[in-house]
């Protein structure tokens, strides 16, 4: 079985600053893909960043980064330079390179304090 | 591209009624589409995966005769909540797999979400 952990409830941070969310997982699969999706007030899920398994080379996009440490089975989130805009639900998402299903964490809350 | 339309985005219904919810992928065919639920302030839960041309699967626990699912053509799933009641109340999202349609693989494996409904059953 798949799972996807995130121990941080809430989390807030200065704007302008930078702020790292975690996210650990559990497989015994080999090929995966793994995501951050961003939900704000409006509902809509929006993808962040994707990594696969098989690259060793962290996933950057613009302020976004992840941390992807195979071995230890975690894939933090770095969000640099925080904006206002960047305040909302983030849910880290596991799927296996074979499989449909999409595994969620519980989420984060971020808040960005102006 | 890649776009999830929802329809309606919000509903409001008496309790014994049947509301049925319409997913759209605008501009790819998507094989495969997705329906969750989600709980104020929780994750996403699976409710169901809608395959083109044949059922669906249920996730454990999931009324399958409650939540109909009919993906009748590439571009449209629906989810039809039957006699709703007050605990069917939620936020009902479905997500589409990306085909590409050069090559009819599945893109990067991504999911992408339509805008959600909320379903209040009074």
């Amino acid at each position: 079985a798949q799972t996807v952990t995130q121990s941080q409830p809430e989390m807030s941070v200065q704007e302008a600053e930078t702020v790292t969310l975690s996210c650990t997982y559990d497989t015994s699969e080999s090929n995966y893909y793994l995501f951050w999706y961003k939900q704000p007030p409006s509902r809509q899920m929006i993808l962040v960043i994707r990594q696969e398994a098989y690259k060793q080379q962290n996933a950057t996009e613009n302020r976004f980064s992840v941390n992807f440490q195979k071995a230890a089975k975690s894939f933090s989130l770095k969000i640099s330079d925080s904006q206002l805009g960047d305040t909302a639900m983030y849910f880290c998402a596991f799927m296996i390179d074979t499989g449909n299903q999409f595994y969620f964490g519980t989420g984060t809350s971020l808040t960005v304090i102006p | 591209g890649a776009v999830v339309s929802q329809h309606p985005s919000r509903v409001i219904c008496k309790s014994g009624t049947s509301v049925k919810i319409e997913c759209r992928s605008l501009d790819f065919q998507a094989t495969t589409m997705f329906w969750y639920r989600q709980f104020p302030k929780q994750s996403l839960m699976l409710m169901a995966t809608s395959n083109e041309g044949s059922k669906a699967t249920y996730e454990q626990g999931v009324e399958k005769d409650k939540f109909l699912i009919n993906h009748a053509s590439l571009t449209l799933s629906t989810l039809t909540v039957t006699s709703a009641h007050p605990e069917d109340s939620s936020f009902y999202i479905c997500s589409a797999r990306v085909v590409d349609r050069r090559t009819n693989n599945h893109h990067y494996n991504e999911q992408f979400f339509g805008p959600g409904t909320r379903l209040t059953v009074l």
